[in-house]
């Protein structure tokens, strides 16, 4: 699976638009982008996930530039309770009869959204 | 009301004890998963069930142990073989033919 590459941290005023980035140069062709976050003490939640399109939500929009090698997480208007570490995974998506393995998270990007 | 769930939330062992930490799932899951996170790191994978009677290692399986006799429950055992067990243990399950994972709220394991 691809490594992705996300800002340690990120602040974002309450009642504004989050945009998380999130790197992924190696990514290959049949690998998908996935979002989850985890807000402190908790498990994570899964947000979205995206191949070539962009795609939408209740909770969020993903936005995946182009050549792929690159995305970026939109929380339209951010509340308090949206803080929370984030974290872009990509992985194959999974097919009848192959493997299923783990999700590989990194360190994510804290977002702290201020009142 | 459908969902994963961990048990207990918190728990405190004396070094050098086995304990067991519970995870059951009503979601019809066929996959199920251990992950372990340490303050301020990722979650890393300790073990992994894709169907009932089977499991697989993870990346950081030594000193742990699961069974997967049912599809609803995919029990961890911390054996006093792990060397550094405090930690926060979260619990996933996902379907079949899909990557989405949905996770427990997590026991947090202190070893004293």
């Amino acid at each position: 699976d691809a490594k992705t590459t996300q800002p340690t941290s990120m602040d974002c005023a309450e009642g504004r638009a989050a945009n998380l980035p999130c790197n992924h140069s190696t990514i290959s062709g049949n690998e998908y982008v996935y979002w989850y976050r985890q807000i402190h003490s908790q498990g994570p939640q899964y947000i979205i996930h995206g191949l070539k399109n962009n795609e939408t939500n209740e909770m969020a929009s993903l936005i995946i530039t182009e050549d792929r090698k690159s995305s970026t997480l939109i929380l339209p208007h951010a509340t308090l309770r949206d803080t929370a570490v984030y974290y872009c995974i990509v992985r194959v998506e999974v097919n009848y009869g192959g493997s299923q393995g783990n999700l590989i998270f990194g360190k994510g990007t804290k977002l702290s959204v201020k009142p | 009301d459908g969902g994963i769930t961990q048990s207990p939330k918190y728990l405190f062992r004396k070094e050098g004890q086995n304990v067991t930490l519970s995870c059951e799932q009503n979601l019809n899951h066929d996959a199920m998963y251990w992950y372990r996170q340490d303050p301020g790191q990722g979650l890393r994978l300790i073990y992994y069930s894709q169907i009932v009677n089977d499991f697989q290692k993870g990346d950081i399986a030594e000193g742990y142990s699961v069974s997967r006799e049912k599809k609803e429950s995919f029990p961890l055992t911390v054996t006093s073989a792990q060397k550094n067990p405090t930690a926060f243990y979260l619990c996933a399950s996902g379907g079949r033919h899909t990557d989405t994972q949905y996770f427990g709220p997590g026991t947090r394991l202190t070893v004293l």
